[in-house]
């Protein structure tokens, strides 16, 4: 059984630019979440996808954008970066059919540092 | 709104000791509770969950106990050792308009020396 990947697992931008952060489910989730995590915090939800429709969505705003593809992997966008927006961001997969999907289970992350 | 507050850190043990890390949480509704393991560098790994009150969680020596009457999740192992030495973090899970959303807790570092 293969677990959550993530890509890339560091990236550095600039600020004003936009980046593009890749995920890959674990084996038969079809329900991807993302979570920014700062440096010394706990993990914010940004936003969960199921069947390629956003599921609900966390206090960001509108320039954090996401995509989920037929074979339930994901995309997160940000535009527009800002010097905050430097944190670990984590995607977590979860099957809506095992106990109702509230368990979720991690990727290794992509960091991303904005300078 | 929902929220988990856990023990401030960072906590440092001798191999062997007993550990307990405090979480609290406020719910509006019936929330299922986590805590999850981050080691340096890593993502978060499910170390145990309960699902309803009195549920106990337990993995690798490690237990919780689902506590509404106190609304609270205390993390406890009897014998850490180096290996544990990691960021744990308290959550819970809370349907919202059909989606779960984990609400975590600010983390707790922990330290065993040898």
């Amino acid at each position: 059984e293969t677990g959550v990947t993530q890509s890339p697992t560091h990236l550095i931008k600039t600020r004003g630019q936009q980046v593009t952060l890749r995920c890959s489910s674990q084996s038969g989730h079809n329900t991807v979440s993302w979570y920014q995590q700062a440096l010394g915090q706990g993990p914010q939800f940004i936003f969960q996808y199921y069947r390629e429709e956003e599921n609900g969505r966390g206090n960001f705003p509108p320039r954090f954008s996401g995509l989920q593809f037929p074979n339930y992997s994901s995309e997160l966008n940000v535009n527009a970066l800002e010097l905050d927006d430097s944190a670990l961001y984590l995607c977590a997969s979860s099957d809506p059919l095992a106990g109702g999907g509230e368990t979720q289970y991690f990727g290794p992350g992509t960091r991303l540092l904005v300078l | 709104g929902n929220s988990v507050t856990q023990m401030e850190g960072p906590v440092t043990l001798s191999e062997e000791a007993f550990l307990t890390i405090n979480c609290t949480y406020t719910a509006t509704g019936y929330p299922s509770l986590f805590w999850y393991v981050q080691y340096p560098g890593e993502g978060l790994q499910l170390l145990l969950k309960a699902t309803k009150a009195d549920d106990k969680g337990s993995n690798k020596g490690f237990e919780a106990t689902y506590r509404k009457e106190t609304t609270s999740f205390h993390l406890e192992k009897g014998s850490v050792q180096v290996s544990d030495s990691a960021v744990y973090f308290c959550a819970l899970s809370l349907s919202g308009a059909g989606s779960y959303q984990l609400t975590f807790g600010k983390g707790t570092k922990l330290s065993v020396i040898p």
